[in-house]
């Protein structure tokens, strides 16, 4: 069965600095894994995707994941935060199109 | 192009009544999900449609449905409504499978569901 772990809910960080929200997951088969950021009142936004092409994954607005087979991680990084980043991100695992199965999400401030 | 609309972006409903919510998804996907968001579950999977067909179901009561139309457009329905149903409820469309490597998944805004 598909699982994610989100080890933090909530990460907080000053502007300029790295941002790392970490992510395990546990999937029968070879899953597709995504990171999602939500704002207030707004929908799922994706980050990025992972599909096996390459381990190092680049998504918009800088970020970027790697995943690691042999720790069933798929951490987020961003090298410097901006105050926009502010929002709630989740990490999610699919296996072969099938539903998402969301993580329980961290929760991302960023101080000035 | 215009992206994934979903209507009414707001509801308030009594326990015991019905409601209809509804999903457009961007022009040409034909795959068509649903996934409902609260705080204390967070994010969970209700149902896909690709052509009109339910695909996928999540673990929901029957009191949660679906459909999709010719047009890809999706409705989903919930029948005697609880107040635990209080939910912002995402839909979501991609073109024919999003477990592809070409293909994403993109979100809708929600309909945000009050139970009274």
């Amino acid at each position: 069965a598909q699982s994610v772990t989100q080890l933090d809910s909530h990460v907080s960080v000053s502007e300029g600095t790295p941002v790392l929200l970490r992510c395990n997951y546990s999937s029968s088969y070879s899953p597709s894994l995504f990171w999602y950021v939500q704002h207030p009142n707004k929908g799922l936004q994706l980050l990025l995707k992972y599909t096996s092409a390459a381990t190092l994954v680049k998504g918009i607005n800088g970020f970027e994941a790697e995943f690691k087979k042999s720790e069933t991680s798929f951490h987020l990084t961003k090298p410097s935060a901006h105050m926009s980043d502010a929002a709630e991100y989740f990490c999610v695992v699919s296996e072969a199109g099938t539903a998402l199965i969301f993580g329980k999400g961290t929760t991302l401030s960023v101080s000035s | 192009k215009a992206g994934v609309t979903q209507t009414p972006r707001y509801l308030i409903k009594t326990r015991g009544q019905q409601v209809t919510l509804s999903c457009s998804p961007i022009s040409g996907h034909r795959s068509v999900s649903w996934y409902q968001q609260t705080p204390g579950q967070g994010l969970q999977f209700l149902f896909e449609y690709f052509s009109e067909t339910q695909r996928n179901k999540g673990n929901f009561p029957g009191r949660f449905s679906g459909r999709q139309f010719s047009n890809s457009r999706s409705e989903m329905n919930v029948s005697t409504l609880e107040l635990g149903d209080s939910a912002l409820y995402l839909c979501a469309s991609s073109p024919e499978n999003f477990g592809l490597p070409e293909e994403k998944l993109f979100f809708g805004s929600g309909t945000q569901l009050s139970v009274l």
